[in-house]
C-alpha cells in the first residue's frame, strides 16, 4: 500500500481481555518496528521484525505481549489479559532494510492504534 | 543506554517568528543518527529533519535546520518563518547503527503553539 496501515484506530476493552492490533507495512517493506506511546512520553520500542522473525523482541514489557509476522509482511501485536496500564497509543513503523551497517533511517509510522482499557 | 532528554514540554510561537527547541542525548557510542519528528493529532510520526553523526555540517531542511554539537551531545531545531501548520508535538530521536537493529530512542517531546 501506499502508507503503513494499522487497524483498528481506536479500541476500547475491558481489563482482562485479550486484544490484536493490526500492522499492514508498506509493500516491500522488510523491516517492521512496533512502538507504545503513553500518555505524555515518546514513543519506546517494543519489537522489530525483519522479514517473518522477531530480530529483537527486547522492548516487550512482559510476557503478556506478543507479536508475529507469519507471512513478512502483516504484524499483529497480541495482548492477553490486558491492564488499565496497556492504555497507549501503538505505533508501526516499516522500512527497507539496510543491511547491518547501515541505519535503517527511511522509517515510515502508520496513524496508531489507541488502546484504552477500562 | 542511551537518553534523550527534551526538556521543555511546550513552546509557542507567533507566526512567521523563528523557535528553537532543544534535545540532548546521552550515549557512549560514536556512530548514530539524530532525528527530529513531528507528530501532529493524526498521530503519525512524520520525519522532519536527520542529522548522521560523523557529519559535522549542521542538516538543513527549508524551514528547519539543527544545531548539532557533537562534543555537548545537543540536537536543537530552529523553526523558521513558522507557520500555523507547525503546531505539533515534535520529538527529539536517536539511533545507534553499525548493528542490525535500527530502533529508535525517543525523547518525551515538546508541544509547539504556533499562534496566528
Amino acid at each position: 500500500g501506499a502508507g503503513v496501515s494499522q487497524t483498528p484506530s481506536n479500541k476500547v476493552t475491558e481489563k482482562g481481555k485479550y486484544v490484536e492490533l493490526r500492522c499492514d507495512p508498506i509493500s516491500g517493506h522488510t523491516a517492521l518496528y512496533w512502538y507504545r506511546q503513553s500518555l505524555g512520553q515518546g514513543p519506546e520500542f517494543l519489537i522489530y521484525f525483519q522479514g517473518t522473525g522477531a530480530a529483537d523482541d527486547s522492548g516487550l514489557p512482559n510476557d503478556r505481549f506478543f507479536a508475529v509476522r507469519p507471512e513478512g509482511s502483516v504484524s499483529t501485536l497480541k495482548i492477553q489479559r490486558t491492564e488499565r496500564g496497556d492504555s497507549a497509543v501503538y505505533l508501526c513503523a516499516s522500512s527497507l532494510y539496510m543491511g547491518p551497517v547501515r541505519a535503517n533511517y527511511g522509517y515510515t509510522f502508520g496513524s496508531g492504534t489507541r488502546l484504552t482499557v477500562v | 543506554a542511551q537518553t534523550v532528554t527534551q526538556s521543555q514540554p511546550e513552546m509557542s510561537v507567533q507566526e512567521a517568528e523563528t523557535v528553537t527547541l532543544s534535545c540532548t542525548y546521552d550515549t557512549s557510542e560514536s556512530n548514530y543518527y539524530l532525528f527530529w519528528y513531528k507528530q501532529p493529532p493524526s498521530r503519525q510520526m512524520i520525519l522532519v529533519i536527520r542529522q548522521e553523526a560523523y557529519k559535522q555540517q549542521n542538516a538543513t531542511e527549508n524551514r528547519f535546520s539543527v544545531n548539532f554539537q557533537k562534543a555537548a551531545k545537543s540536537f536543537s531545531l530552529k523553526i523558521s518563518d513558522s507557520q500555523l501548520g507547525d503546531t505539533a508535538m515534535y520529538f527529539c530521536a536517536f539511533m545507534h547503527y553499525g548493528g542490525s537493529q535500527g530502533n529508535l530512542i525517543f525523547g518525551k517531546g515538546t508541544k509547539l503553539s504556533v499562534k496566528p
